[in-house]
């Protein structure tokens, strides 16, 4: 496809259970970005993939969160027992590559997880 | 620690008023600066960006942004805005000194009014 895609668009979800959240960047592009946006507030660093190197996972918030990457393609974020502090827009980005900083990020849709 | 600050949160403006957003970021080494703008229902994208030579900057649908290194401001302009430019624009920092860490600011969510 031409841009980033997310999957599901909306997931509403039960305190406790777990979730998957998926994300298709942009073929080609090696670097890969998850971050969080919850209500009023600005994007929230979560984890970067950069090619075939060991994933930056400082911005998990706990060890509820985790994310894997299948070499430079897809990538899921998996929230294990939702907390309602967890909905949130969960936005994705790629970019071509991870070292230069002139090469903008583009982002997905982003997921809307709600937490009843 | 590094941060943008985005001061105005919401904007009411009238058609054909001009418009000016703040953006001020705290890092003390070369940056690279980008402005993105989400409309309703759509996802991010990126409106312009900074990363050397002349500090102003022209983006899309005649925004512009100057980058003030000695205030160390990325303020967005716009001489006269449209009911189509109502959305939320976000400031972002990304320190040049080879990573790949971008500091979002919270946004600031503009209202046109036709």
């Amino acid at each position: 496809g031409a841009g980033v895609s997310q999957s599901p668009s909306n997931k509403v979800t039960e305190k406790g259970k777990d979730v998957e959240l998926r994300c298709d960047p942009i073929s080609g592009h090696t670097a890969l970005y998850w971050y969080r946006q919850r209500l009023g507030q600005g994007l929230e660093f979560l984890i970067y993939f950069q090619g075939n190197s060991a994933p930056d996972k400082s911005g998990l918030p706990s060890d509820r969160f985790s994310a894997e990457r299948t070499g430079e393609s897809v990538s899921t974020l998996t929230i294990q027992r939702t907390q309602q502090e967890d909905s949130a827009v969960y936005l994705c980005a790629s970019r071509r590559t991870g070292t230069s900083g002139v090469d903008e990020q583009f982002f997905g849709p982003g997921t809307r997880l709600t937490v009843l | 620690a590094q941060s943008v600050s985005q001061h105005n949160h919401h904007v009411i403006l009238s058609e054909a008023a001009s418009l000016e957003l703040g953006c001020n970021y705290s890092y003390g080494g070369t940056v690279n600066l980008f402005w993105y703008v989400q409309y309703p229902g759509q996802h991010l994208q990126l409106l312009l960006k900074y990363f050397s030579g002349d500090p102003l900057v022209k983006g899309i649908k005649g925004f512009e942004a100057e980058f003030i290194k000695s205030k160390f401001s990325f303020n967005l302009r716009k001489p006269s805005v449209q009911w189509s430019d109502t959305a939320e624009y976000f400031c972002a920092v990304n320190p040049a000194s080879g990573t790949y860490k971008y500091i979002f600011g919270t946004g600031t969510r503009l209202k046109v009014l036709a």
